[in-house]
């Protein structure tokens, strides 16, 4: 059964105070992780996906990266208005996403 | 461009009402189709997904059933709704299984 795990749970930052979020995964086979983003009241929003190991994306002051156990999503230089949910999923193909719990990501003035 | 809409937004239904939400997809064919429901504070958990019009696959035994009547449409039902239905619904689409999700807004359920 495919497992993700991510942390911290919560993370509190102040104005450009850069930091990383962690997805650890478990799956047989990847053939894909993806990193979404969700205000509050809204559907996730997607941001990246990642097939291989050694794989980047990045996207204004985000970053996601792939190793072969885990994710990691960097910010750098974080604004207010990056303060979100921050979800990671995996597929090991078939129809269905894993997804992780998230991680609360606050960017303080 | 593809874009999914969900309705409604909120709903507050009584204990062993029953339940339709809906949600339909544009600018794309044959899309694989979801629903999950996120209680607060926990991840996404996959409720239905269809691959085809008339298919569905069923994760998790419940009160609800979902149907595909159409190629764009996916529809959550319930003859009688319980307490524990209450949450945040959404729907999701993607070209294929290993492709990403793409979400509509999601429906806010209070069972009261």
């Amino acid at each position: 059964e495919d497992q993700v795990t991510q942390s911290p749970e919560a993370l509190r930052l102040q104005e450009g105070e850069s930091s990383s979020l962690n997805c650890s995964y478990t799956v047989s086979g990847l053939r894909g992780l993806f990193w979404y983003r969700q205000d509050p009241g809204k559907g996730p929003e997607f941001l990246f996906t990642l097939y291989s190991a050694g794989e980047e994306k990045e996207k204004e002051r985000l970053k996601a990266t792939l190793t072969k156990k885990e994710s990691f999503l960097h910010i750098t230089a974080p604004k207010p208005e990056d303060s979100a949910t921050y979800l990671c999923a995996v597929t090991g193909g078939g129809n269905k996403l894993t997804f992780g719990t998230g991680t609360q990501l606050k960017v303080e003035l | 461009s593809q874009t999914i809409h969900q309705w409604p937004a909120t709903l507050v239904q009584p204990v062993g009402s029953p339940l339709s939400l809906e949600c339909t997809v544009e600018g794309t064919s044959n899309p694989n189709l979801y629903w999950y429901r996120q209680a607060a504070g926990r991840g996404l958990q996959l409720l239905f997904y269809s691959v085809g019009i008339g298919q569905i696959s069923s994760e998790v035994p419940q009160n609800l059933s979902a149907s595909r009547p159409q190629d764009r449409q996916f529809i959550l039902s319930s003859k009688k709704l319980l307490l524990s239905d209450s949450g945040f619904y959404l729907c999701a689409w993607s070209v294929r299984g290993d492709q990403p999700q793409h979400f509509g807004d999601g429906t806010r359920l209070s069972i009261l």
